[in-house]
């Protein structure tokens, strides 16, 4: 199985602030890596696909990058309702299917 | 619109069984792969099983096979999920979600989770 190792696992950051979120692979698995976000008590919603690919109707603040193990995933500028966990998901290995940890964002 | 309904969670004894339902509306059901992701109280999340359009291959994940059972009904446009011998460690809500995986002109692949449901808790205790 491939492991998905995020860091940091949380942080905090005041709003405005530029914001990365790294994603490591135990393999290298080119692209095919997607991110979610999480708020609480709410489904996983994708925000990025194919590592740098912005799902339609996302904001533009939104952005994914890397390939091969090492993968950033950016908020460029912090907002209030970005307060959230996400989680980066791996699909080179198809089965099974594997997420990151998950970081979660807070406002300081 | 896309909608994805969860049922037939609830709390059940160590060994019992439960079987979860979601129910697909908004799009072509019999045209997507579909899974099961789970997430523990506090934890992150975990891909449990999927199963193809036609319901022709299925996959699980090492933890619930031989116990767990993906299936689906395309004329009822429905997902479900068997789960016999449940253990503690099983205690989770269960996502329905849909994938959507294709392959572009070159052969490279997409594989993500666009849409999810919102989930039914199942809770394994004596």
């Amino acid at each position: 199985d491939i492991q998905m190792t995020q860091s940091p696992s949380s942080l905090s950051a005041s709003v405005g602030d530029r914001v990365t979120i790294t994603c490591q692979a135990s393999q290298d698995i080119s692209n095919y890596l997607n991110w979610y976000q999480q708020k609480p008590g709410k489904a996983p919603k994708l925000l990025i696909y194919d590592a740098s690919n912005l799902e339609t109707g996302v904001p533009s603040r939104f952005s994914g990058s890397g390939s091969g193990t090492d993968f950033t995933f950016t908020i460029s500028s912090l907002q209030p309702e970005d307060i959230a966990t996400y989680y980066c998901q791996q699909y080179d290995n198809l089965h099974p299917l594997t997420f990151g940890g998950g970081t979660k964002v807070e406002i300081k | 619109e896309v909608q994805l309904v969860e049922s037939g969670g609830g709390l059940v004894q160590p060994g019992g069984s439960l079987r979860l339902s979601c129910a697909a509306s908004g799009f072509t059901f019999s045209s997507y792969w579909m899974s099961w992701v789970r997430q523990a109280p506090g934890k992150g999340l975990e891909w449990v099983a999927n199963i193809k359009q036609d319901g022709s291959e299925k996959y699980y994940v090492d933890s619930v096979k031989g116990r767990f059972t993906i299936s689906r009904d395309n004329a009822k446009n429905s997902l479900y999920l068997q789960m016999n011998s449940l253990r503690a460690e099983d205690t989770a809500v269960y996502y329905c979600a849909r994938a959507s995986y294709y392959y572009d002109s070159s052969g490279y692949y997409y594989h993500y989770f666009d849409y999810w449901g919102q989930g039914t808790l199942v809770t394994v205790s004596s």
